[in-house]
C-alpha cells in the first residue's frame, strides 16, 4: 500500500511570492491534515480536510489556505511569503473517524523563503 | 491556547536501559493521545496510541496515561542505538485537531 506522497519535496521562493504544495493521501483515507514544522515551534497544526470540507483549523494567518479535491488529494497555498514561513510542511492522512483515528505522515515539503 | 509540554532533552540512556519520556497536556477534555518517533530529516511515524487510563504495551514500548494528572508517558525497554530519535507527544484537542509537543531528543549510548 503506497504511503502519503507530497510534492514538491523542496522549494525555494522569495518574499512576497506565493506557493502551492500538494499532498496525496493513502488510498482509502479521506482526511488530510497539514502541519508546519520549525525548530523553534515544533509541529503546528494548520488545518484538516475531510470530503472536501475544512473541519478544523489552527492559529495561522489567512495567507495560509487549503483545499481538498474529490479524490481526497489536498493542496495548501501560502500567499505573500514571509521569511518566517520557511519550514517543513507535512501532511498527514487518516480515515477521518474521530477519537481512534491514526495519522500517517508524508515525507514533507521543505520550503525556503529568501 | 491548549498546550502539550515535553522536556526537550537530550535524554541520554545506555544501551539496554529503560528510557522514560514524559508529556503533560492542558486540555482536560482530550481523549486521544499518541507517541510519534521522528528521525533526523524524516517525517514522524506513529509508535503508540492510547485512549484509556492505564498502561498499553506493544513490544518494547509501553504508553501510560493518567487523565486526572493530565500526563502521558512512553517507556522504551531494552533501549537500542536505533531508538535514538526525537519523540513527539500528540494530543487530540478539539475534533480532528492534534496538538504536538516540541519533542524529546533521545540518545541511546552504545
Amino acid at each position: 500500500k503506497a504511503g502519503v506522497t507530497q510534492t514538491p519535496r523542496y522549494l525555494i521562493k522569495t518574499r512576497g511570492q506565493q506557493v502551492t504544495l500538494s499532498c496525496s493521501p493513502i488510498s482509502g483515507h479521506r482526511s488530510v491534515s497539514w502541519y508546519q514544522q520549525t525548530p523553534g515551534q515544533g509541529l503546528q497544526f494548520l488545518f484538516e480536510y475531510f470530503s472536501e470540507t475544512q473541519r478544523n483549523k489552527g492559529n495561522f494567518p489567512g495567507r495560509f489556505s487549503g483545499r481538498q479535491f474529490s479524490n481526497s488529494r489536498s493542496e495548501m497555498n501560502v500567499s505573500t511569503l514571509e521569511l518566517g514561513d520557511s519550514a517543513l510542511y507535512l501532511c498527514a492522512s487518516s480515515r477521518g473517524t474521530p477519537l481512534t483515528d491514526t495519522q500517517y505522515f508524508g515525507p514533507g515539503t521543505r520550503l525556503t523563503v529568501l | 491556547q491548549k498546550e502539550v509540554e515535553q522536556n526537550s532533552g537530550p535524554l541520554s540512556v545506555p544501551e539496554g536501559a529503560i528510557a522514560s519520556l514524559n508529556c503533560t497536556y492542558s486540555d482536560r477534555v482530550s481523549q486521544s493521545f499518541f507517541w510519534y518517533r521522528q528521525y533526523s530529516g524524516k517525517s514522524p511515524e506513529l509508535i503508540m496510541s492510547i485512549y484509556s487510563n492505564g498502561d498499553k504495551e506493544d513490544g518494547r514500548f509501553t504508553a501510560q496515561l493518567n487523565k486526572a494528572s493530565q500526563y502521558v508517558s512512553l517507556l522504551i525497554r531494552d533501549s537500542q542505538p536505533s531508538d535514538s530519535a526525537t519523540y513527539l507527544c500528540a494530543v487530540e484537542s478539539g475534533t480532528y485537531k492534534y496538538i504536538f509537543g516540541t519533542g524529546t531528543r533521545l540518545k541511546v549510548l552504545a
